[in-house]
């Protein structure tokens, strides 16, 4: 089954402590992106891939770390999490050149 | 300031009879736009989306209608189903650059009772 995978789907942590959160995807897509949701705000770009070892940042990427090693994973990481990135986030991907994007289940992050 | 505006929060229709769900953009600059749906506790799910270039994109039960000089769209569900009860989210694809970067707007929550 074609899907967008992201773990875990919900996590509660403290200030400071590094986390990663795993998104993978088994369509053979070229690009991956991130989003964070927040209401009154929407859904925001937070780092994008256009294909291995080529990432650059969306609208809001401080605090944020990604890396595109292998095609299939694109991992979020908070070195240093704080209050203000708790949020639900989307991890998506596509084919190079396509309009539509496809999402995973979404994880929700709590940082106390 | 948001570029994809759905001014309406929610909307409630009965079983069998027409949704109307409409976005407005600012930006002359988007060429492409697409309808998400989503359920609590999943992601957003590609729904149907239209071109620029088009003023009308039919799939079924879902036709998208774009007025480019209004700068509007509508996403029309006949007739409604229980099942279509969701978050549906209107988003935009600038024509410039190689990020395709949506731009969302805020959603609109569809409750179809039975």
């Amino acid at each position: 089954e074609a899907q967008v995978t992201q773990n875990p789907r919900y996590l509660i942590t403290v200030t400071g402590k590094k986390l990663t959160v795993t998104c993978s995807q088994n369509m053979n897509h070229e690009y991956m992106s991130w989003y964070r949701q927040d209401p009154g705000l929407g859904l925001r770009q937070i780092y994008y891939s256009m294909n291995v070892e080529v990432t650059d940042k969306g609208d809001v990427p401080e605090g944020y770390k990604v890396s595109r090693k292998e095609k299939r994973n694109f991992p979020l990481i908070l070195e240093s999490p704080s209050p203000n990135q708790t949020s639900l986030y989307f991890c998506a991907s596509s084919l190079a050149g396509s309009d539509t994007q496809y999402f995973g289940p979404g994880t929700r992050l709590t940082v106390l | 300031d948001q570029q994809v505006k759905q001014n309406s929060p929610s909307l409630s229709v009965q079983e069998g009879r027409i949704s109307i769900l409409n976005c407005d953009y600012t930006n002359s600059m988007f060429d492409y736009f697409l309808w998400y749906k989503k359920y609590p506790a999943e992601g957003p799910t590609f729904l149907i989306s239209i071109s620029s270039i088009k003023d009308k994109n039919e799939d079924g039960r879902f036709t998208v209608f774009l007025n480019k000089s209004a700068k509007h769209l509508s996403l029309h569900i006949v007739p409604s189903q229980p099942g279509d009860s969701a978050v549906y989210f209107c988003a935009a694809l600038p024509n410039a650059g190689n990020n395709r970067k949506l731009i969302w707007g805020l959603g609109t929550s569809l409750a179809v009772n039975p």
